[in-house]
């Protein structure tokens, strides 16, 4: 099926440094998702974004709905050794039957050395 | 709010046993419910579309007599993997998506079930 091109596919930074990660997709979709996944776990809802152009906050996490309703953004600022994990975005193109699919980004795996 | 269970977490069968996985939402109630098969170091794959009291929508792909999925309520979902063999061995995760106003409109994932078939 249909992925995202979610980018990049690995990061390894220092604690405390900001970090940064999209996804962008040929296709719209009316909802973009950000997901967290431990290993050996299911996804953790980070942030949901539902408006072309919203800029939505979560503690030190950020993300953003492109205008042209084909890409998003996550922001992690001052990365904490928790923050280790696997981001993936998610996209869904509305609702109602099949439009409540989410189609998923490749995933962003994010190593943070303490 | 929007709590997904799993059970079990994992699970390890011989070569041709099926294997029931659960799928519960416990604070809401789900009228559709999802299931994902993931392989190590790759993304969330959709099987299938799980709603409650009709039949599931299957992934092309994806064998609907091979994974049974039944939605019996509102709040259970189950996935049978009849007859497994060792290439069925993965993870299994749901998500349920709760009524419009009860929470934030999208999907709640579970878990996971980590099945190994020998």
């Amino acid at each position: 099926g249909q992925q995202l091109n979610q980018s990049p596919q690995s990061m390894f930074i220092q604690e405390g440094e900001d970090v940064s990660m999209n996804c962008t997709s040929s296709s719209i979709f009316n909802t973009w998702l950000w997901y967290k996944q431990d290993p050996g776990e299911g996804p953790v809802l980070l942030i949901a974004l539902y408006k072309a152009g919203e800029l939505t906050s979560n503690g030190r996490l950020t993300a953003q709905f492109g205008i042209t309703r084909k890409d998003s953004f996550l922001n992690i600022s001052a990365s904490i050794p928790s923050d280790v994990g696997i981001y993936f975005c998610a996209g869904q193109r509305g609702r109602g039957g099949s439009n409540y699919k989410l189609t998923f980004g490749k995933g962003t795996l994010l190593t943070v050395n303490p | 709010g929007a709590v997904v269970s799993q059970h079990p977490s994992w699970v390890i069968c011989k070569s041709g046993t099926s294997v029931k996985i659960e799928c519960r939402s416990l604070d809401f109630q789900a009228t559709t419910m999802f299931w994902y098969r993931q392989f190590p170091k790759q993304s969330l794959m959709l099987m299938a579309t799980s709603n409650e009291g009709s039949k599931a929508t299957y992934e092309q792909g994806v064998e609907k007599d091979k994974f049974l999925i039944n939605h019996a309520s509102l709040t259970l979902s189950t996935l049978t993997v009849t007859s497994a063999h060792p290439e069925d061995s993965s993870f299994y995760i749901c998500s349920a998506r709760p009524p419009l106003g009860v929470t934030q409109e999208t999907q709640y994932f579970g878990p996971g079930t980590r099945l190994l078939v020998l």
